[in-house]
């Protein structure tokens, strides 16, 4: 089966850090790019980031842009999120995804889902 | 404000048809591939169309998509209240190079 699983979510005071992680389990892991979408309280979806296959293209919204860095480990089947200068509004259930396509030039659609880790920012 | 426009709720009768719009522009719908997802109260985001009209395997067939220029569409045949749940599209932004959601459609079964 395939899955997602997140962890490292929890409290950072504002200007804060934290780092998320997502370990895949069931795919290919190095052959699909894979993102992180967001989910404030009671609100839409967000997509934050995404990563391509081999980790060598990476794209952000222009919201996190300069303050969280995506990355990946392939041999660890694992992708990361490290966010800084955290602010209350980044407050929110953070999924990762997995891209329907591995192409890596630009983001297909996702086809599998985590179920979340929240982050809450406040002080 | 969501670079995808989508009408905050529709609604019918259980049996009946519903439609939903999803509205872009040039450098996301009319030029890239549409994903439209499903999400349950409580739960995370499930795939339902792709590549504008494609069923992953497990969606049923009452669900629909299309696509004409600058807005897609979403339709739901033979509506049940399980279909009860917020539905979003989403699409690569080639201008922005960023994928972008809708604000998203809530669907009520009346």
């Amino acid at each position: 089966e395939v899955q997602l699983l997140e962890s490292g979510g929890g409290m950072a005071q504002p200007g804060g850090s934290l780092r998320l992680s997502c370990t895949g389990s069931g795919f290919t892991f190095s052959s699909f790019a894979l993102s992180w979408v967001r989910q404030a309280p009671g609100k839409g979806l967000e997509w934050v980031s995404g990563i391509s296959g081999a980790g060598g293209r990476t794209f952000y919204a222009a919201s996190v842009k300069g303050r969280f860095t995506i990355s990946r480990d392939n041999s660890k089947n694992t992708l990361f999120l490290q966010m800084k200068s955290l602010r209350a509004e980044d407050t929110a259930v953070y999924h990762c995804a997995k891209d329907v396509y591995g192409s890596g030039s630009y983001l297909d659609g996702f086809n599998v889902w985590g179920q979340g880790t929240m982050v809450t920012v406040s002080s | 404000q969501s670079v995808l426009t989508q009408p905050p709720s529709v609604s019918a009768a259980p049996e009946q048809k519903v439609t939903m719009s999803c509205s872009g522009s040039s450098s996301n719908v009319e030029n890239n591939y549409v994903s439209w997802y499903q999400q349950l109260p409580g739960t995370a985001p499930k795939l339902l169309i792709y590549d504008d009209s494609k069923r992953p395997s497990g969606t049923p067939d009452r669900f629909s998509g299309s696509k004409s220029g600058t807005s897609a569409t979403l339709g739901i045949t033979g509506l049940q209240t399980g279909d009860e749940a917020e539905y979003y599209c989403g699409t690569w932004d080639s201008s922005l190079s960023a994928y972008v959601f809708g604000s998203g459609t809530k669907v009520t079964v009346l």
